[in-house]
């Protein structure tokens, strides 16, 4: 039963370009976290979604930041033009349902150069 | 806003050494989660405590949630060079998303 897979492990990017970072959650889970990780920081919430819905961004910068997760496929954060503030792991998480334990997945570290 | 506060950031032990980690809130959560991580990896899972005063215990690991809720201790007993992470606490409070404090580095060493 594979866990929270995301892609990819490590992104780079220059200033300005788009990345998109990926995340399956585990089989039969439907509501899928978002956290960024900066070094000495702890997880930072930003975005909670159930599929097709997003049930909390209060955590996600206004500008720039997009996340979604279809009825098929992954869940994707998007961030567009982005700048080196915005290198750092990013985790998805999953659970089967709101009040069950979160299950993590291994990161995507951004790199903006 | 809630934080949780956690204390020391940095710990290195001798491997065979006890040692108390803690996590302090001035909120009260409905449940207090404890993760570990290794580097290059997400978060894992240790224990969640629910109830006032709950004591689990994992092993050499026993974790604490305060009387009030609002405050969590993890004491390893004997630790050893594989309890080396980050241990991060987590809150939950109904209806918000968990809520993660900065963590402590634990390294062990033999």
């Amino acid at each position: 039963n594979a866990g929270v897979m995301q892609n990819p492990r490590h992104l780079v990017r220059r200033r300005g370009q788009e990345a998109r970072l990926r995340c399956s959650p585990m089989k039969g889970h439907s509501h899928v976290y978002w956290y960024r990780q900066l070094p000495e920081e702890g997880l930072k919430f930003m975005v909670y979604l159930q599929k097709e819905n997003i049930i909390d961004e209060s955590g996600m910068p206004k500008e720039r930041f997009s996340a979604e997760f279809p009825k098929e496929g992954p869940s994707i954060l998007r961030i567009q033009q982005v700048v080196r503030g915005d290198s750092a792991a990013y985790f998805c998480a999953s659970s089967g349902d709101r009040n069950s334990p979160l299950h993590f997945g291994n990161g995507t570290r951004l790199t903006v150069t | 806003t809630q934080l949780l506060e956690q204390s020391p950031q940095f710990l290195s032990i001798q491997e065979g050494e006890n040692l108390t980690v803690y996590c302090n809130s001035s909120s009260v959560f409905s449940s207090l989660q404890w993760y570990r991580q290794e580097p290059g990896e997400g978060p894992v899972l240790l224990v969640t405590v629910v109830t006032g005063g709950e004591v689990k215990k994992l092993k050499r690991l026993t974790f604490q949630f305060g009387d009030a809720r609002k405050d969590s201790s993890l004491h390893i007993t004997a630790a050893q060079p594989g309890d080396t992470g980050l241990y991060l606490c987590a809150g939950e409070e109904a209806g918000t998303a968990l809520i993660f404090g900065k963590g402590t580095t634990l390294s062990v060493s033999s």
